[in-house]
């Protein structure tokens, strides 16, 4: 069956620190994809990466970087340098063909200045 | 701005009462898809319409129902309102060129509705 674990409820950083958030992801499937969504205080949710399960390269995108093993099933998202605006909730997704998109329990991000 | 738009951006009603929300998709996008956000339950799938015809249902209650329209717009339908069903109820719109592939295109959320029942 299809999951996502988001097993970091809430993290709490400095600013200009690292920070990892972490996603495992369960499927049946070889052809899957995963996603990262941002909800800021503002409420949207705004969308960061789509992966698909070819394609292991990892990511980078400004001080956005994401990192998928399909070994372990985990596609983590890493900030470097954080920044007090990167403060939200974060929401990997799980999707297969056919199927729905599966959504995390969330992680939320405190950056504080 | 993700190119989708929902109205209303806040409704607040009674129990018992029945209310509209609506989407507008991305220009091109035929698949439409709700999601209802609560603070207990995460963000939670409803149904997903594609091109005019429901595609995937998820765990929406029967008070509910939703529809698309020919212009490929949607509306979410929620009747005899309980207090539960406070929430932030979210539309998202994804190309799906192929319609055998469901739901593996990305996703572009609107701003959302925020729905008080008191």
């Amino acid at each position: 069956a299809q999951k996502v674990t988001q097993a970091q409820t809430e993290i709490s950083v400095v600013e200009k620190e690292d920070v990892t958030l972490d996603c495992v992801y369960e499927t049946r499937d070889t052809t899957y994809y995963l996603f990262w969504y941002k909800q800021p205080p503002s409420g949207e949710l705004v969308f960061l990466i789509r992966r698909n399960s070819f394609d292991e390269q990892n990511e980078i995108s400004g001080r956005y970087s994401w990192n998928f093993q399909k070994s372990t099933s985990s596609f983590n998202f890493t900030i470097t340098a954080s920044q007090v605006v990167d403060s939200a909730v974060y929401f990997c997704a799980l999707s297969e063909r056919g199927f729905k998109t599966i959504f995390g329990a969330g992680t939320r991000l405190f950056v504080k200045a | 701005d993700s190119g989708v738009t929902q109205t209303p951006k806040h409704l607040i009603t009674a129990t018992g009462q029945r209310v509209t929300l609506r989407c507008s998709p991305r220009s091109g996008d035929l698949s439409v898809y709700w999601y209802q956000q609560s603070l207990d339950q995460g963000l939670q799938f409803l149904i997903q319409y594609y091109n005019g015809e429901e595609r995937a249902k998820g765990n929406i209650l029967e008070r509910f129902s939703a529809q698309q329209f020919p212009d490929l717009h949607s509306e979410l339908n929620l009747s005899s309102l309980e207090l539960g069903d406070s929430a932030l109820y979210f539309c998202a719109s994804s190309v799906d060129r192929d319609r055998h592939q469901a739901s593996t295109d990305t996703q572009y959320f609107g701003p959302g509705t925020r729905l008080t029942v008191l």
